[in-house]
């Protein structure tokens, strides 16, 4: 079993939809939880950053995560065609350890 | 992205070549890190470097040699490399080894 699992799409939605992004861990120990966007041909950027349980927003960003259930969300509401990029979601024990990525098209 | 850069952004070579791939990063942190994107997989941490010490190798083959001559440079040497090397060559850093790391654009590797 893999130690973070992630639906690698690809995901394809309308203009100013909702997207939710998910991943799911094994491992009980990691406590910092992240998410970062990389455009094509580019080093993925941090987009969001979480430690405990719970939600935390950023415009239109909300990252969740629920440790009970090892599973963690990223949520996108008034999605633009920007925000077409592959979402990785990553996490920390004593190394950095990520999901395989989503790759996401948001249509016009 | 001007806070980690790595050159070259791309970069063809054959199987007998020697080559090598330069990241430095422009923030003050400690440590620096090498990873491996290659299609439909996660990224692969390759080596990490803390104060200029390795403190990481993750069974990387040894057509692979990094190099950090200080804590704001870190280099991978490649030589004899395959063609299932070919991928994308992320360097990374953060202020230190458990903190949020900040990523280079990348150099895509194409292995002849």
């Amino acid at each position: 079993q893999k130690e973070v699992e992630q639906d690698p799409g690809p995901l394809s939605v309308p203009e100013g939809a909702i997207v939710s992004l998910n991943c799911t861990y094994s491992n009980s120990a990691f406590q910092y939880f992240m998410w970062y966007r990389q455009y094509s041909r580019k080093g993925p950027e941090l987009l969001m950053y979480t430690y405990s349980s719970g939600n935390k927003e950023d415009g239109r960003f909300t990252a969740q995560v629920d440790k009970s259930s090892k599973y963690i969300s990223l949520f996108i509401r008034d999605s633009q065609p920007s925000d077409s990029a592959t979402y990785l979601c990553a996490m920390m024990a004593q190394k950095l350890v990520f999901g395989q990525g989503t790759r996401l098209t948001i249509n016009p | 992205e001007t806070g980690v850069t790595q050159t070259p952004r791309h970069l063809v070579m054959g199987m007998t070549n020697k080559k090598s791939l330069k990241c430095e990063q422009h923030l003050g942190h400690n440590a620096m890190y090498w990873y491996k994107q290659s299609a439909k997989k996660p990224l692969e941490l390759m080596f990490v470097y803390n104060f200029k010490e390795q403190t990481e190798n993750n069974s990387v083959p040894s057509r692979f040699s990094p190099e950090c001559p200080n804590s704001s440079h870190l280099f991978l040497h490649l030589h004899t490399l395959q063609p299932e090397d070919s991928a994308l060559y992320l360097c990374a850093s953060s202020q230190d080894r458990e903190d949020t790391q900040y990523f280079g654009p990348g150099t895509r590797l194409t292995v002849l």
